[in-house]
């Protein structure tokens, strides 16, 4: 158990829809990152968020915007979704604000399937 | 050609065997961390490196930074450590495909 939390940890919607990935970092960890993991593309870093604050930015959509609130929870709203949006969305954690430079904590996924 | 290439894409041992797992990249990093997929889909940081090399139980990583190339050996392999391995490096967290192992008893 990394004790990165998320949820949920199935969801299923249709296309055009708007959903919201909830993610809880580990005790003490600053920084949180969402990740994507489609089968076609592998893993793919979206966004950082440090102490509440976007850090790092990667290849994240228009249509997607995450935020991190002051307990340090982050959430990865998703609109307008696509059949191509279905993925596993990672949360990871880490200690300090290096996007590469810590050790990151992965949590369990969501897998977000567009029907 | 991709930024961040593994080899080999799928690796079959058999039990006991010493596995060597490689990673090369292009782009200038800060760091490079192998990460291990188990078939359930859930991901574990094995080790996070910047120079030399890092030990932790059966698992041994090591990083050429003139070079730019890394790799991840597994000694005694188990079944168990049957997952997919994937190497990711730079400020930005680029990913390779990353190696299928399957160990066999």
């Amino acid at each position: 158990d990394s004790g990165v939390t998320q949820t949920p940890k199935h969801l299923i919607t249709a296309t055009g829809q708007r959903v919201t990935l909830r993610c809880s970092p580990r005790s003490g960890d600053l920084s949180v990152y969402w990740y994507q993991q489609s089968l076609d593309q592998g893993l793919q870093f979206l966004i950082q968020y440090y102490n509440g604050e976007e850090r790092a930015k990667g290849n994240i959509l228009e249509r997607f915007s995450a935020q991190q609130f002051p307990d340090l929870h982050s959430e990865l709203n998703l609109s307008s979704l696509e059949l191509g949006d279905s993925a596993l969305y990672f949360c990871a954690s880490s200690v300090g604000p290096g996007t590469g430079s810590y050790e990151q904590y992965f949590g369990p996924g969501t897998r977000l399937t567009v029907t | 050609k991709n930024e961040v290439e593994q080899s080999p894409q799928n690796l079959t041992a058999q039990e006991g065997e010493f596995i060597t797992i490689n990673c090369s990249y292009s782009v200038g990093i800060s760091a490079l961390h192998w990460l291990q997929q188990h078939p359930g889909g859930g991901i574990v940081s094995l080790f996070m490196l910047s120079s030399g090399k890092k030990k932790h139980g059966r698992l041994i990583a090591t990083i050429n930074i003139q070079e730019k190339h890394s790799s991840l050996h597994i000694t005694a392999s188990h079944p168990r450590d049957s997952a997919v391995y994937i190497c990711a490096v730079g400020d930005d967290m680029r990913f390779g495909a990353g190696t299928r192992l399957t160990v066999k008893p």
